[in-house]
């Protein structure tokens, strides 16, 4: 069965900590993989996926098929990355898509 | 705003009754996405559309449930005979499929209450 586990359910680290938020999964197929991030009073809205490898606002992620992994990094965390974080996982079609249960990240001052 | 927009945003109905939810998608966009919310859990799939055609339902969707998109535009979300489990928020989002993206853009939510 498609899951995604997101272990942590609350981070906290200071002010330019690193940071790495943890998303396994398991599918039977080769999934596309996301990050997902929702501040406080917005709407949820995607971070990143790991086929673009990009780095958006100094977050990466790495897949790793071998550990079935998808986590989240930074090396300095900002205040302003206190937000939830959800992981999530699509098959290629994109037909639907399964969403870990969420890491609250609180970055302290 | 031109992002997704979802009607009403609270709605607070006795157990038993029915309910509607409306989500108007960015006007390109050819898929719609309907999630669940409940508290402490990410966002369960319930159904999608490409543009009119409901290709998928999770099992989630029980036969009290049932969704629309009739012009390829709007959606509706329809909840028949309500329970209390049924009390969460509801979420819509919208994508533009083709040239290998897929970004979801998602709603503000409907947060449903069932008393």
């Amino acid at each position: 069965a498609q899951r995604v586990t997101q272990p942590e359910k609350l981070l906290s680290v200071f002010k330019g900590a690193p940071v790495e938020l943890k998303c396994n999964y398991s599918y039977s197929g080769s999934p596309e993989l996301f990050w997902y991030v929702q501040y406080s009073r917005q709407r949820l809205q995607l971070l990143l996926r790991h086929i673009s490898r990009e780095s958006i606002k100094g977050f990466t992620a790495d897949l790793n098929k071998g550990e079935t992994s998808f986590h989240l990094k930074k090396p300095f965390a900002q205040e302003e990355d206190s937000a939830m974080y959800y992981c999530a996982l699509s098959p290629y079609n994109f037909n639907k898509f399964y969403f870990g249960s969420g890491t609250k990240l609180n970055v302290k001052p | 705003d031109t992002g997704v927009s979802q009607n009403p945003r609270h709605k607070i109905t006795k157990r038993g009754q029915n309910v509607t939810f409306r989500c108007d998608p960015i006007s390109e966009h050819n898929r719609l996405y309907w999630y669940r919310q409940t508290l402490g859990q990410g966002p369960e799939f319930l159904t999608y559309f490409q543009n009119e055609a409901q290709l998928e339902k999770s099992r989630l969707l029980s036969d009290r449930f049932s969704a629309e998109r009739p012009k390829g535009s709007f959606s509706t979300l329809e909840i028949q005979r309500t329970e209390q489990g049924d009390s969460a928020m509801y979420l819509c989002a919208s994508s533009l499929v083709g040239g290998g993206h897929n970004e979801q853009f998602f709603g503000p939510g409907t947060r449903l209450t069932v008393l």
